[in-house]
């Protein structure tokens, strides 16, 4: 049964702290998504990669966040400080490449990463 | 600037009762609609993806509908039933923008028995 794998589930650390949350993608899929769930808006966006190229991280804060994906198994999205406005539940999400009417690029999600910065 | 509206924000209906959420997105670069059903504590699950103007998709007694001209699409349920409360996204893909997801705020669905 495949899925997309997120570590942790649950993450309590104090502020100042590195966080580092992961993300195995589904075999054979090569688009992997960043979301982080809000009040306000849902699922805001913070990083997209095709083909493990970052293609869109405009949503990200570039001060403190960053996102890579160092092999097609792997994604990782890194907090350097963390911030107390930074707890929220971070969402991988990974799926094929729209291409035609065969495959209109359907996103299947992790369970999510619930980070608690105090 | 790319906005996905939904409404309404939330909703409260009684068991049987048939109900429907509006989204809407830019009529332009249009590529994809997305629904996805996201029940609490769980992650968001597809429902549709719509691609063509006019598209009606069924799936028991949930449909929509896409109207790309105008820039909006319909999600139905009818005959409610408490499990499927939940909170209804929809996602719009656009063209040019090497097929990004943006999500709405979602629709946030309590079925009363």
């Amino acid at each position: 049964d495949a899925r997309v794998t997120q570590t942790p589930r649950d993450k309590v650390t104090e502020m100042g702290q590195e966080v580092t949350m992961r993300c195995q993608p589904i075999l054979g899929h090569n688009t992997v998504f960043w979301y982080r769930q809000t009040m306000m808006q849902g699922l805001e966006l913070l990083a997209y990669f095709r083909n493990r190229a970052p293609l869109d991280d405009s949503g990200m804060p570039k001060d403190r966040f960053s996102a890579e994906m160092p092999d097609a198994t792997l994604a990782t999205l890194k907090i350097q400080p963390s911030e107390p406005r930074d707890s929220a539940v971070y969402f991988c999400a990974s799926g094929l490449a729209p291409s035609g009417q065969e495959n209109t690029g359907e996103l299947f999600f992790g369970e999510g990463s619930r980070l608690t910065v105090l | 600037i790319l906005n996905v509206e939904q409404s309404p924000q939330s909703l409260h209906v009684q068991e049987g009762d048939s109900t429907n959420f509006t989204c809407s997105f830019p009529s332009s670069n249009f590529y994809a609609l997305h629904w996805y059903r996201w029940e609490t504590a769980k992650s968001p699950e597809a429902l549709f993806v719509m691609t063509l103007n006019g598209d009606e998709k069924k799936k028991g007694r949930i449909s929509a509908t896409l109207n790309t001209k105008e820039g909006y699409s319909y999600l139905y349920i009818k005959g409610s039933q408490p499990e499927d409360s939940a909170t209804y996204l929809c996602a719009f893909m656009f063209s040019g923008g090497y097929n990004k997801l943006i999500f709405g705020a979602g629709t946030r669905l309590a079925v009363h028995p």
